[in-house]
């Protein structure tokens, strides 16, 4: 989701439940969607990614859904584990050009055990 | 391990001071980014490169400079350091035609 001010929206979960993590975006001509992880100190990483044609794709633990309609992307991580705390981010991409991709604010995940 | 090296990992610089962020890939990527990184906010685009020799702007390019000499190295120039210049920066790569980009661990920049 978006933030307000300088404070990340932030999701706390329990060990072993289900994580729903959201994201607006902005431009209706963005093509591609990926959803970022990043650890405490450690730079982005790729955890999944979908095209505009599509409006649901699994990975292991991670499904990302994509609404077109009203520009809605979310993550949902399955069986949350400690190491899942992070925070996310969802990029998106216009087609053709330069794949250069937009960053949205981030969610903090944080998983109690 | 191949991927994208970033040096240093921190630095303070004072206020009018110059400095270089190094930036190197071993992939073989055409694309490199720039991004710099705000308590509370997401990755803004600083600067970016399509191939050896092209750079262009991004959302936040004011302040800095960079060139793209070879395809590894994309080095960020910040010309007269500002305290609105303090950040964390984060390079990023990737292949012609794949959306997904690939980080290094950042720079950790103070300006005092």
């Amino acid at each position: 989701g978006e933030s307000v001010g300088l404070h990340l929206p932030t999701l706390s979960v329990q060990e072993g439940d289900n994580s729903i993590i959201n994201c607006a975006y902005s431009n209706s001509a963005s093509d591609y969607f990926i959803w970022y992880k990043q650890e405490s100190g450690k730079g982005p990483q790729f955890i999944i990614d979908i095209r505009s044609n599509m409006d649901k794709r699994q990975g292991q633990r991670v499904t990302v859904l994509l609404n077109k309609t009203v520009k809605h992307l979310s993550l949902q991580i399955a069986a949350t584990q400690p190491g899942d705390s992070a925070v996310y981010f969802c990029a998106e991409t216009p087609s053709g050009g330069s794949y250069i991709p937009t960053f949205g604010r981030g969610t903090s995940l944080i998983v109690h055990p | 391990n191949a991927g994208v090296t970033q040096t240093p990992k921190f630095q303070v610089l004072k206020t009018g001071q110059s400095m270089t962020l190094q930036c190197a890939q071993d992939m073989n990527h055409e694309y490199m980014s720039w991004y710099r990184q705000d308590p509370g906010m997401g990755l803004r685009l600083i600067h970016y490169s399509v191939g050896a020799g092209i750079t262009d702007q991004g959302e936040v390019p004011n302040g800095y400079n960079v060139s793209r000499s070879t395809t590894e190295d994309f080095p960020l120039r910040l010309l007269s350091a500002a305290p609105s210049q303090t950040s964390v920066y984060f390079c990023a790569s990737s292949r012609q035609g794949d959306y997904g980009y690939t980080f290094g661990s950042g720079t950790r920049l103070t300006v005092v």
